[in-house]
């Protein structure tokens, strides 16, 4: 079946510390991946996606992802975090074919960033 | 543009009761998807719509349902409620299928 497994549950950082934030997922075909973000009181949002080209994208506030096909893995990163990135982190695979697609989450990774 | 919309936001009731719960997506987007948030499962998929047809489905029982209109506004509905229901409601709209994903605020469903 297909799954999505984020590593790290909870993770702690003091500002302008570096962050990544682990994602694999299982499926052998053609994938769209998405990093979603949930600040406290705030509806999900996308922060970046991936669907084809440059395996390394950019999305807002300064946070990037890496697709590794080989490795199943689309992690994310950022190089200086700041208070204001608290929050919770889903990765998100949407697999499928052209008129059927299923949405997996991860089960989130909850970020608190110490100011 | 205004976002998705939900109603209600939040929702009391009893086991074996049913409810309904109504999203209204972007304008323009033909998908809804909903999902199911608790603290123990994360994000569960629940369905996904587009043009009026369920398109995909969670694994999720039979007491969950849902439709969407011609309008594409969708409603989802959970008849029998139990405990285990009680569950923070995403709903969640795209242009196309397949696409980024617009979430709602949810509705936060409480079964006494």
């Amino acid at each position: 079946a297909q799954s999505v497994s984020q590593h790290n549950h909870h993770v702690i950082l003091s500002e302008a510390a570096s962050l990544e934030l682990g994602c694999n997922y299982s499926y052998g075909g053609t994938v769209n991946l998405f990093w979603y973000v949930q600040y406290p009181g705030q509806h999900l949002q996308l922060l970046l996606k991936y669907f084809s080209g440059d395996p390394l994208v950019k999305g807002i506030k300064g946070f990037e992802a890496e697709f590794i096909k080989s490795k199943f893995s689309f992690n994310l990163r950022k190089p200086s975090v700041q208070w204001s990135d608290t929050a919770e982190y889903f990765c998100a695979v949407n697999a499928g074919t052209s008129g059927t697609y299923k949405y997996i989450f991860g089960t989130g990774t909850r970020l608190k960033v110490l100011a | 543009k205004a976002g998705v919309t939900q109603t209600p936001r939040y929702l009391i009731k009893t086991r074996g009761q049913q409810v309904t719960l109504s999203c209204s997506p972007i304008s323009g987007h033909r998908s809804v998807s909903w999902y199911q948030q608790t603290p123990g499962q994360g994000l569960q998929f629940l369905f996904e719509y587009f043009s009026e047809t369920q398109r995909n489905k969670g694994n999720f029982p039979g007491r969950f349902s849902g439709r969407q209109f011609s309008n594409s506004r969708s409603e989802m509905n959970v008849s029998t409620l139990e405990l285990g229901d009680s569950a923070l409601y995403l709903c969640a709209s795209s242009v196309i299928l397949g696409d980024e994903q617009y979430f709602g605020p949810g509705t936060r469903l409480t079964v006494t």
